[in-house]
């Protein structure tokens, strides 16, 4: 099983929704990722989580909480929202070896969010 | 930090013809250089990766090179088929760091 699954796949909410999307893997890696991707740009990291702690926050907006509540699941809280937080957001995986990154990042769908 | 460059942002070419996308890097530090493929409406996948210990590596029609001194490293595609039409990301990162993406290639293979 080599599978990061999100859901849901889509998502439209208006400024003043709560919302959250999930991810999940069961490859045993214990850091997890948050990107945010806009139409035709790079992947922009948002939040990793090493050992379910968060480890790197990019300055990302208190609108974004995210959560890990054990070794297999990520997810991302979406409160008050803005239009402009509309695009793909990416979960994504990767090993830890004695605590250091191992590089390879396994992405998941992505959850496609607008944000009316 | 470390920033990435792609280049070219386009890149058409005829099926069957080779095609090459280039990346540079500032950071020396950085050890390990994936390359993504993202198909639309679909997450990027990893398509192949170099270490800094590795000069080159091959994968079937895909191969890799590095040249940690120019600090640059590039994608081959040889015979090149229309499924291979995407947008290819290259990244950087050093130990313990979180990857940084170049802007991307899309690659339009034309039959």
């Amino acid at each position: 099983d080599t599978e990061v699954t999100q859901t849901p796949k889509h998502l439209v909410m208006g400024m003043t929704n709560k919302k959250s999307l999930k991810c999940e893997q069961h490859m045993g890696h214990r850091a997890m990722y948050w990107y945010k991707q806009k139409a035709k740009k790079p992947p922009e990291l948002m939040f990793v989580y090493s050992y379910e702690k968060l480890s790197i926050n990019e300055s990302v907006p208190s609108r974004f909480s995210p959560e890990c509540p054990n070794s297999s699941l990520l997810n991302l809280h979406l409160h008050a929202l803005q239009p402009e937080d509309s695009a793909l957001y990416l979960c994504a995986s990767s090993l830890l070896s004695r605590g250091t990154n191992t590089g390879e990042l396994f992405f998941g769908e992505g959850s496609r969010l607008t944000v009316l | 930090g470390e920033n990435v460059e792609q280049h070219p942002s386009t890149l058409s070419v005829q099926e069957g013809d080779s095609a090459v996308i280039k990346c540079t890097y500032s950071d020396s530090a950085s050890n390990y250089f994936p390359w993504y493929k993202q198909e639309l409406g679909k997450g990027p996948q990893l398509i192949i990766d170099i270490r800094s210990n590795v000069g080159e590596k091959k994968d079937q029609r895909i191969a890799v090179t590095l040249n940690k001194t120019a600090k640059h490293f590039s994608l081959h595609i040889t015979e090149t088929q229309p499924e291979d039409s995407a947008v290819y990301f290259c990244a950087a990162s050093g130990a313990g760091t979180a990857l940084i993406f170049g802007k991307g290639t899309t690659l339009s293979v034309s039959s």
